[in-house]
């Protein structure tokens, strides 16, 4: 298996410009989550997803961020419009959960955003 | 919010040393991880350890998990250079176990 791909892995892109971020989950895994990593507020959970539906979005920062998961193997995460403060590095990961417990999590790359 | 909070933030040893690493949280949890980042890289898990167990191994690595203290330890025997990488544990997030809370971090700086 490759793993949780994402793309881009690295997006520099100007202040009111929209980023979407991509990710591809391990493929039999039913739950995906998005993180974003600062070295100022470490790393934070921003939504996550359980067989394709939104479980809880409290994470997401404001209504410039949106997350979709269409279907089991893709989800994006887009920021409309960006703002500097949004650079930081977005993960996504995936595993397989059930009601007993969480399950470990496997975490892609990574995509380093820079909004100058 | 942060769940867990990782003591100590950033720990510098030889090689061949061990290295402990602290966990705190504040709710009940359902099992407690640790993962592995390397620079510039995505997290590893590394070990869970379940509510309902106090200690646990993988290889050099031994964590532990006081329930009543609400924390967890972290220990690395006879470490490398290349386990220097930054160190997370986490909880859960909720009662249907499908989130994690990661703490901060703590650094660990190996030195040959």
């Amino acid at each position: 298996d490759a793993g949780v791909i994402q793309s881009p892995r690295h997006e520099v892109t100007e202040m009111g410009q929209e980023v979407t971020l991509r990710c591809k989950p391990i493929s039999g895994h039913n739950s995906l989550f998005w993180y974003r990593q600062t070295m100022m507020r470490g790393l934070e959970l921003l939504i996550y997803f359980n067989n394709n539906v939104p479980i809880d979005d409290s994470g997401m920062p404001e209504d410039r961020f949106s997350a979709k998961m269409p279907n089991a193997s893709f989800s994006t995460l887009k920021i409309q419009p960006s703002e500097p403060r949004d650079s930081a590095v977005y993960f996504c990961a995936s595993s397989f959960a059930w009601d007993s417990g969480s399950n470990e999590q496997f975490f892609g790359p990574g995509t380093r955003l820079t909004v100058l | 919010s942060q769940q867990g909070e990782e003591d100590p933030q950033a720990l510098s040893i030889q090689e061949g040393e061990n290295a402990t690493m602290n966990c705190s949280y504040k709710t009940s949890i359902n099992n407690l991880q640790w993962y592995r980042q390397n620079s510039g890289r995505g997290l590893v898990h590394l070990i869970l350890i379940r509510s309902n167990e106090r200690e646990k191994h993988s290889g050099r690595l031994r964590v532990t998990l006081d329930t009543s203290k609400k924390s967890s330890s972290l220990l690395i025997t006879a470490s490398r250079a290349a386990d220097t990488a930054s160190y997370f544990c986490a909880t859960d997030a909720s009662q249907a176990g499908t989130a994690l809370i990661f703490g901060k971090g703590t650094t660990l700086s190996v030195s040959s």
